[in-house]
């Protein structure tokens, strides 16, 4: 079983939609990651969270480090979202604390 | 622009040729990795350096060597490319601590033929 699980592996919106990308993990945690890479494309640092909530813009990230779960949500989603969505964290274990574990990302597509 | 610099972009290699995969950042950070990105599958952590002077392997090491050369610089290199090497391959950068933020840079994508 996968220690970082995301879901929808997929996910196709309208544009002005409200999208949610949920993550769940199994390990205990120093640290969340969101990360955008578009196709073909780079990766970029969305949020780093460790407990509560996050606002950049058009995005919020939140994290329940109790149930392990955290998610991402874009409001008033635009074309320009479509990309695909990863999740990562930074497990405290001992010395690996600084290596993050990565899920298997989600794809959005955001119709005009 | 600060950041993570990788190189090359794209790269072709027949079965069995040696590559260099360099990858530089120029943020100061202690921490650099070397990940693959394989369709269908999380990114995995191939080689990390904590420190300048470290190297230590990840969850996919075989086949790969490293070196970090100094503080700015992490290569990757292949010594006798297999097809199963074809990837994207991103190198990234952080400090060292659990709430430092990662660096990514924009790939390289190998084919191995």
């Amino acid at each position: 079983k996968n220690e970082v699980e995301q879901s929808p592996q997929n996910l196709t919106a309208q544009e002005g939609e409200f999208i949610t990308i949920n993550c769940s993990y199994s390990v205990g945690i120093s640290a969340l990651h969101w990360l955008q890479q578009h196709p073909g494309g780079g990766i970029v640092s969305l949020f780093m969270l460790s407990s509560g909530k996050k606002k950049h813009g058009r995005l919020i990230a939140t994290i329940n480090i109790q149930e392990k779960h955290s998610s991402l949500h874009i409001t008033a989603s635009h074309p320009r979202d479509s990309a695909v969505y990863i999740c990562a964290v930074r497990p405290n274990s001992g010395g690996s604390n600084y290596k993050l574990t990565f899920g298997k990302g989600t794809l959005l597509t955001v119709n005009p | 622009n600060a950041g993570v610099t990788q190189t090359p972009k794209f790269q072709v290699l027949k079965t069995g040729q040696s590559m260099t995969l360099q990858c530089a950042q120029d943020m100061n950070h202690n921490s650099m990795y070397w990940y693959r990105q394989d369709p269908g599958m999380g990114l995995r952590l191939i080689y990390y350096s904590a420190s300048e002077g470290t190297t230590d392997k990840g969850e996919v090491p075989n086949g790969y060597n490293v070196s970090r050369l100094n503080k700015r610089e992490f290569s990757l290199r292949l010594e006798s490319a297999a097809p199963s090497q074809t990837s994207v391959y991103f190198c990234a950068s952080s400090e060292q601590g659990a709430h430092y933020g990662y660096t990514f840079g924009s790939g390289t994508r190998l084919t191995v033929v």
